[in-house]
């Protein structure tokens, strides 16, 4: 196990409704960094979190939206879920961006939108 | 723009075989590669990274790749497959050492034969 927790592992949403995923980043690492993983594909980068601030985002649209905590611990929402939204979402922490170290994923929550 | 391509989605061998999973990127940089592998209900665990150093990489489980910058390819091999190496892999690259934003393949599920 890497240490890296994520809360719920499985949710099922309506269309429209808005969700939050959780997740506890490895002791001591300062850095998260969110995927999505439909199935059948590899994960796509949404974004990532350093030191509480956003530290560079993918192809998502502005209703996928974070927060990273003092804790370092973070958050993804997404607001006026689409079934497209329905997919795998993992997050990984790492310790300080840039400084090549390994990212350690969670197991990931399934979310289903119906 | 970055891009990996894993060329093949499904590839099965027997066990005791050799194993050989395709990864091609392309990179306008001095890439970062690295190889994962997803287990069913799993989040990601790395197997190996490529940096810059050697370019033949060993990771864990006995799976090794060699960076081959004139072919622009990052292949993962392993001399004997077992049957708990059934699993999905992901190729992936980062432009920079910042570990946590990676662009991912689309995957290769390897299937395991007795």
């Amino acid at each position: 196990e890497t240490g890296v927790t994520q809360s719920p592992t499985h949710l099922i949403k309506t269309r429209g409704q808005q969700v939050t995923l959780r997740c506890s980043s490895q002791s001591g690492h300062n850095t998260v960094s969110w995927y999505q993983q439909a199935l059948g594909q590899g994960p796509q980068f949404i974004f990532q979190y350093y030191r509480e601030e956003e530290n560079g985002r993918g192809n998502f649209p502005p209703r996928f939206s974070g927060l990273q905590f003092p804790n370092y611990s973070s958050e993804l929402n997404v607001n006026a879920l689409e079934l497209d939204d329905s997919a795998l979402y993992l997050c990984a922490s790492s310790l300080d961006a840039d400084t090549n170290t390994e990212a350690f994923f969670g197991q990931g929550t399934r979310l289903t939108v119906v | 723009a970055q891009s990996v391509t894993q060329l093949g989605s499904h590839v099965s061998v027997s066990e005791g075989a050799l194993v050989l999973l395709r990864c091609n990127y392309s990179s306008s940089v001095p890439p970062y590669l690295f190889w994962y592998v997803q287990y069913p209900n799993q989040g990601l665990q790395l197997l190996l990274k490529y940096t810059s150093a050697a370019t033949l990489v060993k990771g864990i489980n006995g799976f090794e790749a060699e960076f081959k910058k004139s072919e622009t390819s990052f292949h993962l091999t392993k001399p004997s497959a077992h049957m708990s190496d059934a699993a999905e892999y992901f190729c992936a690259v980062s432009r920079s050492s910042n570990t946590g934003k990676l662009i991912f393949g689309q995957g290769t599920t390897l299937q395991v034969k007795p």
